[in-house]
């Protein structure tokens, strides 16, 4: 089943932790990105990667890092994180960054820190 | 930047037609998109428009104006399934290439009987 799956679901930590959030796809996607929700302020864009080894910047990239170092898994990364970072994080990908590609989203992960 | 409104609520009767307007302001437009997001779960995709016009899919519509800045998603036939928030996208291209997908904030549609 082409997908796109997240570890943990549910974490809760504490604040300075370091943790990292999963995300692999199995649809040989070029394009990965990761967002966060949070009530009111919508989706928002941390960081993405246009293919292996490429990542760049989004809108709210502070406290974050990512790497891409084969196709199918995109990490995010929490070095130490802040009860600011609590939220709702969704990873997605599309088989390249533009035309009418759909992003297909992981079903998110739900951080509390603490 | 780009800025994407959309309203927050809104509420319809089971059956009726509803429609969820989006309006957007940015430099490199490269496509809108609208996508659903049930409560706790991911959004999944709806709909994508890159030129002016409507696009039909099934019981939901997308049209496009890109001289207003402004898109539509149109509901027919709507059940109480449909429940759920509508995302409206904006994908930019960006100086010195690549794509930027920007969401707006959601509409929070509520089906009624």
């Amino acid at each position: 089943e082409a997908q796109v799956t997240q570890n943990p679901r549910y974490l809760i930590t504490v604040t300075g932790k370091k943790l990292t959030v999963t995300c692999s796809q199995n649809m040989n996607h070029e394009y990965m990105s990761w967002y966060r929700q949070d009530p009111g302020l919508g989706l928002r864009q941390i960081y993405y990667s246009m293919n292996v080894e490429v990542t760049d910047k989004g809108d709210v990239p502070e406290g974050y890092k990512v790497s891409r170092k084969e196709k199918r898994n995109f990490p995010l990364i929490l070095e130490s994180p802040s009860p600011n970072q609590t939220s709702l994080y969704f990873c997605a990908s599309s088989p390249h960054g533009g035309g009418s590609n759909e992003q297909f989203f992981g079903p998110g992960t739900r951080l509390t820190v603490l | 930047g780009q800025n994407i409104d959309q309203p927050t609520e809104m509420t319809a009767t089971e059956g009726a037609i509803v429609q969820i307007n989006c309006t957007y302001q940015t430099s490199g437009f490269n496509g809108l998109f609208w996508y659903q997001q049930h409560a706790g779960e991911a959004p999944t995709f709806l709909s994508y428009n890159v030129l002016d016009g409507l696009e039909e899919k099934g019981r939901f519509s997308s049209f496009l104006s890109r001289s207003k800045g402004y898109s539509y998603l149109l509901l027919k036939e709507l059940q109480m399934k449909d429940s759920a928030s509508y995302l409206c996208a904006v994908r930019d291209i960006l100086t010195g290439g690549g794509n930027k997908l920007t969401f707006g904030t959601g509409t929070q549609l509520k089906v009624e009987l």
